[in-house]
This record gives structure tokens, C-alpha cells and sequence, in this order.
């Protein structure tokens, strides 16, 4: 299954790098999220677009800025990282509220880039 | 922030015995998602469920939520190796906005042993 990408796969950057992450979606979604997976913490909410707004931002500090430029891609661009933002970061996708069913709202997961920060 | 605590934390089983994994939390969600996610790779959908007391059964895998809505337990019966990975369960809030948002447990890790 290949609905929801993400590029790259790994990534090892020094502190003073800038780079970004990209995922894209082709499940036909409008509702787009990043997440932080660290270890032994849940899942966090990173931001969120619905219908390429933003929608939520989990005072995320500013060296991660997200952007979405349409519905179908959304990019997360990293600069002067700290090495405690090494983790596991991921993209998922779902149908919009506006247009489908409010409860049985699911999400669908990229495979994620694994980020080491030197 | 809600939360959601998954119990056991990690999980160790032979081959062919039975589990169940429970998600607990003190906030109502109008549902709730398990999912399980393998090493390097992102979490799978597994099953949504909605209305309180909800059972659902995907093959040896049995799922309920609640009466409250609150909690929901996972069973699976006669594992298998391929049953390895982590388990999240998640709480869905939805926004009038739009997006919905989900507050994910703490995860159970479950190995099988051949």
C-alpha cells in the first residue's frame, strides 16, 4: 500500500543544516498531519492542515515550519535542530470533516523519516 | 490534554496463548482506533470503533470500546509471530474545523515467541 509517502526514509543532519521532509498523500485526503515519535513517549501532534490551512499548531518550536502548498503534499522544513529532535517523524492523511463522516474519522500513516540530528 | 494509558506496556507471549491489551482514559471520544506499527515503518489502521459496548472481531483479533466511550480492550487469541509489533490505541476528538484530532495511548509492545 502506497497511499500516503514520505521521503526521505532517513536523514542525519548537524545542528547548523537546513533540510526538509516531504510526504504526499493519494488517497484523495484533505485533512493533513505530522507527528513526533520519540521513544518511550506517545505519538505527538505536530500540526495540521485541513483543506491546506493550518489548522493546529501544538506550540511547536519555530525551527520546524511546515508547509502545504495543496491538498495532496505536505512539507516539513528543519533548520538549527537540536539533537533532542532526533526521532521518528511522521505524515498522515484523512478525509476531511467537512466532507465525510464526522465520528469514524481515520487516519493513514506514512512510513516515516527517521531524523538524527548530530 | 487527554490521555490515554495502554497497560501491559511491553508483552511477551508463546505462540499460541491469548492476550488482551487494554486503553484507558478519563476523557470521552466520539471514537477510538487501534493500529499497529512494525519497527521502521508507520502504524497501520486496524479497526474504528463508535458506539459504546462495540464489539468488533478481525480474525483473532477482537475489539471493544466501552460503554462510556472511555476505554476500549484488544484480544487476540492463539498469537502468532506475525501478531509482533506495537499497539496504539487512539482517542478521536472531532473539531468542529474540520481535521479531527487523535490523542494516541502509551503503547503496548507485544513480542510472540515461535
Amino acid at each position: 500500500e502506497t497511499g500516503v509517502t514520505q521521503t526521505p526514509r532517513h536523514l542525519v543532519m548537524g545542528m547548523t543544516n537546513k533540510k526538509s521532509l516531504k510526504c504526499e498523500q493519494h488517497l484523495g485526503h484533505n485533512a493533513m498531519y505530522w507527528y513526533k515519535q520519540s521513544a518511550k513517549k506517545p505519538l505527538e501532534l505536530m500540526f495540521v492542515y485541513s483543506l491546506e490551512e493550518r489548522v493546529e499548531n501544538n506550540s511547536v518550536p519555530s525551527r520546524f515550519s511546515p508547509e502545504c502548498p495543496n491538498s495532496s503534499h505536505l512539507f516539513l522544513h528543519l533548520h538549527t535542530l537540536q539533537p533532542e529532535d532526533s526521532a521518528l517523524y511522521l505524515c498522515a492523511s484523512s478525509q476531511d470533516l467537512r466532507q465525510g463522516s464526522i465520528v469514524k474519522n481515520e487516519q493513514f500513516f506514512g512510513p516515516g523519516t527517521r531524523l538524527t540530528v548530530l | 490534554t487527554q490521555l490515554l494509558e495502554q497497560s501491559p506496556q511491553f508483552l511477551s507471549i508463546q505462540e499460541g496463548e491469548n492476550l488482551t491489551v487494554y486503553c484507558n482514559s478519563s476523557s470521552v471520544f466520539s471514537s477510538l482506533q487501534w493500529y499497529r506499527q512494525e519497527p521502521g515503518e508507520g502504524p497501520v489502521l486496524l479497526v474504528t470503533v463508535v458506539t459504546g459496548g462495540e464489539v468488533k472481531k478481525l480474525k483473532r483479533l477482537t475489539f471493544q470500546f466501552g460503554d462510556a466511550r472511555k476505554d476500549s480492550s484488544l484480544h487476540i487469541t492463539a498469537a502468532q509471530p506475525g501478531d509482533t509489533g506495537l499497539y496504539l490505541c487512539a482517542g478521536n476528538e472531532a473539531w468542529l474545523s474540520g481535521a479531527n484530532n487523535l490523542f494516541f495511548g502509551t503503547g503496548t509492545r507485544l513480542t510472540v515467541i515461535p
